[in-house]
């Protein structure tokens, strides 16, 4: 079955400190990734998505993430946090080019001074 | 990008009763998404609708609980019928916008069942 997991439920960080926001999905078939964030009280935002070509993928916010596809993964970083950056974040998945998409659990990042 | 409204954004209903809620797209879109988001969760779909067929429901829900409507290519419907307090949730919309190869979200339908 295809699925998505995001291993860390949780990530606490001290603001300007760096940050990895793990995701890996189960399938064989052709992949689109996205991660998107959701602040408190408000909708979801895409952050980035890969699609095709440059593995490495730039976002907005300073976010950034890299498609491994030997290890099924889709890891989301960010060189140095902000407190505006604390939010959950979900992986999403579309699998062999359907347009719907798989989400993982979520992981709440919390930045504290 | 698609800019997706949904009303109404929040509302508190009785257990038995039924609500429906809107969703509108400011373009043409093929396909339009429902998705239920339980509290403290991540979000679940929970149908596909298409303009000129029938709804294409996931594992676990099924068109006499949750009717879709989708009568043209900008606007849909989700009906959360004879709700329960397990109903209690955020139901979001989205659509596929082709040119941007990407999902765009509604804000989001915040229900509380009594």
């Amino acid at each position: 079955a295809q699925s998505v997991t995001q291993l860390d439920s949780q990530v606490p960080v001290f603001e300007e400190a760096p940050v990895e926001l793990r995701c890996n999905y189960s399938s064989s078939v052709s992949v689109y990734l996205f991660w998107y964030v959701q602040y408190p009280n408000q909708g979801l935002q895409l952050l980035l998505k890969y699609l095709s070509g440059s593995t490495l993928v730039k976002g907005i916010n300073g976010f950034e993430a890299e498609f491994n596809k030997s290890q099924t993964s889709f890891h989301l970083r960010k060189p140095s946090v902000h407190i505006s950056d604390t939010a959950e974040y979900f992986c999403a998945v579309s699998f062999d080019n359907t347009d719907k998409l798989i989400f993982g659990t979520g992981t709440r990042l919390q930045v504290f001074p | 990008s698609a800019v997706i409204s949904q009303k109404p954004s929040r509302d508190i209903c009785q257990r038995g009763t039924s609500l429906t809620i809107q969703c509108q797209v400011d373009s043409q879109v093929t396909m339009m998404f429902w998705y239920r988001q339980q509290p403290g969760q991540s979000l679940t779909l929970i149908a596909t609708a298409n303009q000129g067929s029938e709804a294409t429901y996931e594992s676990g829900f099924v068109i006499d609980k949750f009717p879709i409507s989708r009568p043209n290519l900008t606007f849909s419907t989700l009906t959360v019928s004879n709700m329960s307090p397990e109903d209690s949730s955020i139901y979001l919309c989205s659509s596929m916008v082709s040119i941007y190869n990407e999902q765009f979200f509604g804000p989001g339908t915040r229900l509380t069942v009594l």
